[in-house]
C-alpha cells in the first residue's frame, strides 16, 4: 500500500517536448505539494494545492502548470521543456498544509532533459 | 534566499559512533522538522519539534532547538551501516506556516 504515489519514476525526454508527471496519495490528506531537487539535493518546493485549491505558487517558469482533479490527485504539467528542468521532481502530501505538519513524500521522477 | 544552512555537509563514522548534524534557520518559526533520504528515494519524517519545545527523542534520534541561536541538532546514537542518508531539516515560518523551507542536507556515511 504505498502513500504517495507517482508515475513515471524515470522520464528522459527532448528539449522542447511536454510532458506530465502524475502524483496520487491514498492517505486521505488535504494538502499535497510538488518539490524540486536539484543535482545538489537542494529541495525547493513549487507548488501546493490545498482540497484542490492553489495555495503556493513559487517562482517558477509558468511552463509548468499543476492541476489537481481531485484532493487525492496532483499533476504536473511542463511544456517546453529546457535542460535546467532536469531534475527530481518529488510529491508530497500532508493532512492540513498549514501549521508546517509533516509530509509525506512519493519515490520522486528523474527528470532528464537532452 | 530563505534555505536552511547544515553542518557538517558530508559525515563518515564507523558503526556504533553517534552522529551530530546541525541545521541554522534565518526566520521565526513555528516548528522545525528532520527529515532522511535515502538515496535514490523520497523523504522520511523523522521527528517534529515546536518552537516552545527544547529537546525531544525518538527511539536513537534526539533533536535539540535553540531559537534564540535559531538553530537544531539531531544526534543519531549508536550508528548503523542503515542509517547511511542525507539527513535534511525543514522549517515552518511563523508568519507562512503553509510551507516547509528545507535546509541543504548533510549526507552521512556509516561504515560498518
Amino acid at each position: 500500500d504505498t502513500a504517495v504515489s507517482q508515475t513515471p519514476k524515470y522520464l528522459v525526454t527532448q528539449m522542447g517536448n511536454d510532458k506530465s508527471i502524475k502524483c496520487e496519495q491514498n492517505l486521505g490528506h488535504d494538502t499535497m505539494y510538488w518539490y524540486k531537487q536539484d543535482s545538489k539535493k537542494f529541495l525547493k518546493i513549487m507548488f501546493s494545492y490545498n482540497n484542490k485549491e492553489l495555495i503556493i505558487n513559487e517562482t517558477v517558469p509558468n511552463r509548468f502548470s499543476p492541476k489537481s482533479p481531485d484532493k487525492a490527485h496532483l499533476n504536473l504539467h511542463i511544456n517546453s521543456l529546457e535542460l535546467g528542468d532536469s531534475a527530481v521532481y518529488f510529491c508530497a502530501s500532508s493532512q492540513f498544509g498549514t501549521g508546517g505538519d509533516e509530509q509525506y513524500f512519493g519515490p520522486g521522477t528523474r527528470l532528464t532533459v537532452t | 534566499s530563505q534555505q536552511g544552512e547544515e553542518d557538517p555537509q558530508a559525515l563518515s563514522i564507523q558503526e556504533g559512533e553517534n552522529a551530530t548534524m546541525n541545521c541554522s534557520y534565518k526566520t521565526s518559526i513555528n516548528n522545525l522538522q528532520w527529515y532522511r533520504q535515502n538515496s535514490g528515494r523520497g523523504l522520511v519524517h523523522l521527528i517534529l519539534i515546536r518552537s516552545n519545545e527544547r529537546e525531544k527523542h525518538s527511539g536513537r534520534l534526539r533533536v535539540t532547538l535553540d531559537t534564540s541561536k535559531k538553530s537544531s541538532s539531531l544526534l543519531i546514537t549508536a550508528s548503523r551501516a542503515a542509517d547511511t542518508a542525507s539527513y535534511f531539516c525543514a522549517t515552518a515560518d511563523s508568519y507562512n506556516t503553509d510551507k516547509l523551507i528545507f535546509g541543504t542536507g548533510t549526507r552521512l556515511q556509516v561504515f560498518p
